[in-house]
């Protein structure tokens, strides 16, 4: 069976510092992935999507970035964390069929 | 272009009672729809899906959604509320033409409180 994996699941940063959170998947191939951000009350933002390693496709221009550089391994970075970026950061894949398995995810709270 | 709405921000049952959380849907074509549940921080769990095949569809927790295309809707209920249901729901769509990478689009969501 698949299995995602997210770590850490809690972090504190001040602003100014960099950032990296990482996904992993087992179970699955050539999966796709997604990074989201989940902010206070709100709804869930898609923030990167990877179809293959090196391959990286961004929704919205932020501070963020993301690379993949194994087929089953995400990882989601900053050179310098801004206030704005806390949030709930959620990892997920898909593979063949429409729907999308979500990981633990990651709390993200910038000082 | 493709929306989701859940129509009530926060729904509130006592235990043992029915549960219906509303999601309409906008879609030129048929849409593939999912119901997700997050429990306090927590990631999200696929309690069902919609792909085309029967119109009601039974998940995961004794929950089902009925798929209804002329109102474009795609409600979600449980017949008996249990504690452990307490959590946010996401109703979801991906359209038809979602790309090579398989794009959602996701609800507001829907924060359920289930009293004893």
């Amino acid at each position: 069976s698949q299995t995602i994996h997210q770590w850490p699941a809690t972090l504190v940063q001040p602003v100014g510092s960099p950032l990296s959170l990482e996904c992993t998947v087992e179970g699955t191939s050539n999966p796709n992935l997604y990074w989201y951000r989940q902010a206070a009350g709100r709804g869930l933002q898609l923030l990167f999507y990877s179809v293959g390693i090196g391959q990286i496709s961004s929704e919205v221009p932020q501070n963020l970035s993301a690379s993949r550089p194994q087929d089953r391994q995400f990882i989601l970075s900053s050179k310098k964390l801004l206030l704005s970026d806390s949030g709930f950061y959620l990892c997920a894949w898909s593979s063949g069929t429409y729907e999308q398995y979500f990981g633990p995810g990651t709390r993200l709270t910038v000082t | 272009a493709q929306s989701v709405t859940q129509l009530d921000s926060h729904v509130s049952v006592s235990e043992g009672t029915p549960v219906l959380l509303r999601c309409n849907y906008s879609s030129s074509y048929s849409p593939s729809l999912f119901w997700y549940v997050q429990h306090p921080n927590k990631g999200l769990q696929l309690l069902l899906k919609y792909t085309s095949a029967a119109t009601l569809v039974k998940g995961i927790n004794g929950f089902e959604a009925e798929f209804k295309k002329s109102e474009t809707s795609f409600h979600l209920t449980k017949p008996s509320a249990h504690m452990s249901d307490a959590a946010e729901y996401f109703c979801v769509v991906r359209p038809m033409f979602s790309g090579g990478y398989n794009k959602l689009i996701f609800g507001a969501g829907t924060r359920l409180a289930v009293h004893p």
